[in-house]
């Protein structure tokens, strides 16, 4: 069974611009996570979604939002990108809502801002 | 209160050791607490995770203690191996809130 798969791996953006980050989660898994990881704040959570309803949102400017398509797939958008903004952005998928379903996570977009 | 703070932020044991990583927490809201283990250029994985129902749990060499008094959570790694060699994070959820708070981590080295 395929992983969590998460397009591009890096990127590579200029102050002012946006970006769109994807994720295909496990086959089967209705909920997919974004967290943001830096080296000073570990993982810091940004949103969830289960069958395209945003269920919960982290402390993060609207800049940054995301949406879930009917196959599950997600994508994460950060509008006027800032120096800050750069991090790797990681997305988690599991089975079901509950706590003890496991987040199983891809290997992350690294995005740097210049 | 949505915090939880692990230490050591990082970890030498020898090959065959026990390493040690701590983690706590004020939100007694959260009632599942997983590890994860993190390999660079790779996600986090997770490791194994506990209930506050439960004192103890042991997988193969890693064991995770839960004192719910004093909520504080740790993570054992009996016979410490060069391949543990990883970033270790705790974490903590809550019922309803379809969210992780994460531990900064811990960077540990096992040598060989």
């Amino acid at each position: 069974k395929a992983g969590v798969t998460q397009t591009p791996r890096y990127l590579i953006k200029t102050r002012g611009q946006q970006v769109t980050l994807s994720c295909s989660p496990i086959s089967g898994h209705r909920s997919v996570s974004w967290y943001q990881q830096t080296p000073g704040q570990g993982l810091q959570f940004l949103f969830e979604y289960f069958s395209e309803t945003q269920r919960n949102k982290g402390n993060f400017p609207g800049r940054f939002s995301g949406r879930q398509f009917s196959n599950s797939r997600s994508e994460m958008n950060v509008s006027t990108l800032e120096l800050g903004d750069s991090a790797l952005y990681l997305c988690a998928s599991s089975l079901y809502a509950g706590l003890e379903s496991p987040l199983h996570f891809g290997n992350g977009t690294r995005l740097t801002v210049t | 209160q949505q915090q939880v703070k692990q230490s050591p932020q990082s970890l030498i044991v020898q090959k065959g050791g026990i390493s040690i990583i701590n983690c706590a927490y004020e939100n007694t809201a959260f009632d599942y607490f997983p590890w994860y283990q993190q390999f660079p250029g790779k996600g986090p994985a997770l490791l194994i995770a506990i209930r506050p129902d439960v004192s103890e749990k042991k997988e193969g060499r890693f064991t995770i203690s839960f004192n719910k008094s004093a909520k504080q959570f740790s993570l054992h790694i009996m016979d410490s191996q060069p391949g543990d060699s990883a970033t270790y994070f705790c974490a903590a959820s809550a019922v309803g809130t379809y969210k992780y708070i994460f531990g900064t981590g811990t960077r540990l080295k096992v040598l060989a």
